[in-house]
């Protein structure tokens, strides 16, 4: 079965850029798609079709997708962006197709 | 204002059954395909189920596969997960959640309601 693969955990101090990563068999052929969930709460979808962002949600989160990795970006990273962050693609042909990577804890420091 | 609303979960037995319902508002239901995601506590999202806005196809999770069963109710605006031979490893949040398509096309999941917990225990 496919596998997503996430660090576990990533720590910034406020202000600077969170990078965290998604690797996956040949990831770049497929769309990806990132999720935030904060504490208790239900996942919101923050990046979609690889590169899109959600209105409402701000340009400091962006994203890439190449070879075998997806990157999800934060720029000029808030206390408030602490939370697990979640990739999640669609591998077609498989009988079990939606996957989500395991997920990354930020840490604001 | 889209709202899921999930109901059903409670503490079970192994080997037991449930069915869990997400009521679905503020957007047409019937064009949308739907999903079943859980989190075990303390842990990542896994995905359940999936299924069209046409009812069919249907889709599992490998863990899943044989003992739940997807459906819905486009007239009452409804989505079930039927959960029979339940384990303990079932125990989780199951949220409901609506994908940003219809047809053949299952992702990304824009909305998602609050979820209902299921326990599985004896």
């Amino acid at each position: 079965s496919y596998v997503l693969t996430q660090p576990p955990s990533v720590s910034v101090a406020p202000g600077r850029t969170a990078s965290i990563t998604c690797g996956g068999a040949n990831i770049g052929g497929k769309t990806v798609h990132w999720y935030q969930q904060k504490a208790g709460q239900a996942p919101l979808l923050v990046i979609y079709y690889d590169t899109d962002r959600p209105s409402g949600i701000p340009d400091r989160f962006s994203a890439f997708t190449s070879g075998n990795t997806a990157t999800l970006t934060i720029a000029t990273v808030e206390p408030g962006d602490e939370a697990d962050y979640f990739c999640q693609v669609w591998n077609s042909g498989s009988p079990h197709p939606l996957v989500f990577g395991g997920g990354t804890k930020l840490t604001v420091l | 204002e889209v709202q899921l609303v999930e109901s059903g979960g409670g503490l079970v037995k192994p080997g037991g059954s449930l069915r869990l319902s997400c009521v679905a508002s503020g957007f047409s239901f019937s064009a949308y395909s739907m999903a079943w995601v859980r989190q075990a506590p303390g842990k990542g999202l896994e995905w359940v189920s999936s299924i069209s806005n046409l009812h069919y196809p249907t889709y599992y999770g490998e863990s899943v596969t044989g003992r739940f069963i997807i459906s819905r109710d486009n007239a009452k605006n409804s989505l079930y997960l039927q959960m029979n031979s339940l384990r303990g490893e079932d125990t989780a949040v199951y949220f409901c959640a609506r994908a940003d398509c219809g047809g053949n096309c299952y992702l990304p999941f824009d909305y998602w309601g609050r979820g209902t917990l299921v326990s599985v225990s004896s």
